[in-house]
């Protein structure tokens, strides 16, 4: 069974700090996807990382796929309170989602 | 991007009544579409995945009488919770992956049940 643990599972910060989240599994994913879900609210695909090692940038975040495809960080510079929300990787051929981050960035 | 809208979005029934949960695809044919359950400050814990025309395969630990998946059709998938206990209030999601871009799925807004 594939397994993601996401770390850590509450984050709050001032606005204006940078923060990192990881996503970690023993199993080897063919690709990642990193979610935002707000509350009451389905959750939204930010983006998907498909080759290890690969970096992709979305506007202040930032998405690394380890190069083993086992591992994932999302990083977010100059946090705003427009971030908050729960962050939630997920991975595998039938969607499975890591444990969830929940981000609270205060003004 | 593709959309999955879901209906109803909030609902609430009696104990012991049954409920059903529409997920449709609005501009795409999704032959497999997958269910989820969130309760309160959880992730999204996969219930089912539902097949166009067949069966649908149901996760360790979820009862298949108790939470009946009909995929009718292309672009339409029911989750129905029969005899409904207070315990079954949660928060369901269904996805459907679009197959003009290969591995990503989209989401439904989600539908609120609560069993009184």
């Amino acid at each position: 069974t594939q397994l993601l643990e996401q770390s850590p599972q509450f984050l709050s910060i001032q606005e204006g700090e940078n923060l990192t989240v990881y996503c970690n599994s023993s199993s080897v994913f063919s690709s990642l996807q990193w979610y935002r879900q707000e509350p009451g609210e389905g959750p939204v695909l930010l983006v998907t990382v498909v080759t290890g090692g690969e970096v992709k940038k979305l506007k202040r975040l930032t998405f690394q796929f380890g190069d083993a495809r086992k591992d994932s960080s999302l990083h977010i510079t100059a946090a705003q309170p427009g971030d908050t929300g729960l962050y939630l990787c997920a991975g595998g051929s039938k969607i499975i989602f890591g444990s969830g981050t929940r981000l609270s960035i205060r003004p | 991007g593709a959309v999955v809208s879901q209906h109803p979005s909030r609902v609430i029934c009696k104990s012991g009544t049954s409920v059903k949960i529409e997920c449709r695809s609005l501009d795409f044919q999704a032959t497999t579409m997958f269910w989820y359950r969130q309760f309160p400050k959880q992730s999204l814990m996969l219930m089912a995945t539902s097949n166009e025309g067949s069966k649908a395969t149901y996760e360790q630990g979820v009862e298949k009488d108790k939470f009946l998946i009909n995929h009718a059709s292309l672009t339409l998938s029911t989750l129905t919770v029969t005899s409904a206990h207070p315990e079954d209030s949660s928060f369901y999601i269904c996805s459907a992956r679009d197959p003009r871009t290969g591995h990503e799925q989209y989401f439904g807004p989600g539908t609120r049940l609560t069993v009184t």
